[in-house]
């Protein structure tokens, strides 16, 4: 059974932190990772990666994966008030299935 | 572009009843999935459809069903409702090209609640 994993389950920061979330993941025929951001409603996307090694960067957030061993770390410096959110792992096997990782919950303070 | 919508946004719904909610993917695509998303389990999928066919279904009982129409909107069902049903039902939609992995994205969701 296909299996994503995240950590840590929350996070609290003040505002100006670096933070960093993991993914880890079990899944058989890997196509692709995707990291969603979910505020109230519905998870907007940040990122798709499907090669080892290669950076994805959007402003102050990147995000790395490593299909040796099975992760990926997504980055946020520099952090503000409005990137309190859920940060959800999703990892799309051939079938065009996504199955999610648990999520992490980070809360920035002022 | 405008993003994938669904409808409705809420419902109330008693034990037994049945329910049906819409969406509509963002133009162009033609792979909608369905999830399923509650405190306790987090996100699952239900499953997907890809050109009025159901191509994936994940670990629902039938109760869950769903169609795709023509223009690519997709519908789905939940009969005889139970308390655990109560969840935000959220939509996927992908352009699903051959040979390329393309990003899925998210409507607002239905948030059903079961009484």
């Amino acid at each position: 059974e296909d299996k994503v994993v995240q950590s840590p389950l929350s996070l609290v920061v003040h505002e100006g932190d670096t933070v960093t979330l993991n993914c880890s993941y079990e899944v058989t025929n890997f196509r692709s990772l995707l990291w969603y951001k979910q505020e109230k409603k519905a998870p907007t996307f940040l990122f798709m990666l499907t090669s080892s090694g290669i950076e994805k960067k959007s402003g102050r957030l990147s995000s790395i994966l490593d299909k040796k061993e099975l992760f990926s770390i997504l980055n946020i410096t520099a952090t503000q008030t409005g990137d309190s959110a859920v940060y959800l792992c999703a990892v799309g096997n051939a079938g065009n299935m996504l199955t999610f990782g648990g999520g992490t919950r980070l809360m920035v303070k002022p | 572009k405008a993003g994938v919508t669904q409808t409705p946004r809420y419902l109330i719904k008693t034990r037994g009843q049945q329910v049906t909610l819409s969406c509509s993917p963002i133009s162009g695509h033609r792979s909608v999935s369905w999830y399923q998303q509650t405190p306790g389990q987090g996100l699952q999928f239900l499953f997907e459809y890809f050109s009025e066919t159901q191509r994936n279904k994940g670990n629902f009982p039938g109760r869950f069903s769903g169609r795709q129409f023509s223009n690519s909107r997709s519908e789905m069902n939940v009969s005889t409702l139970e308390l655990g049903d109560s969840a935000l039902y959220l939509c996927a939609s992908s352009l699903d090209r051959t040979g390329t992995t393309d990003t899925q994205y998210f409507g607002p969701g239905t948030r059903l609640t079961v009484l």
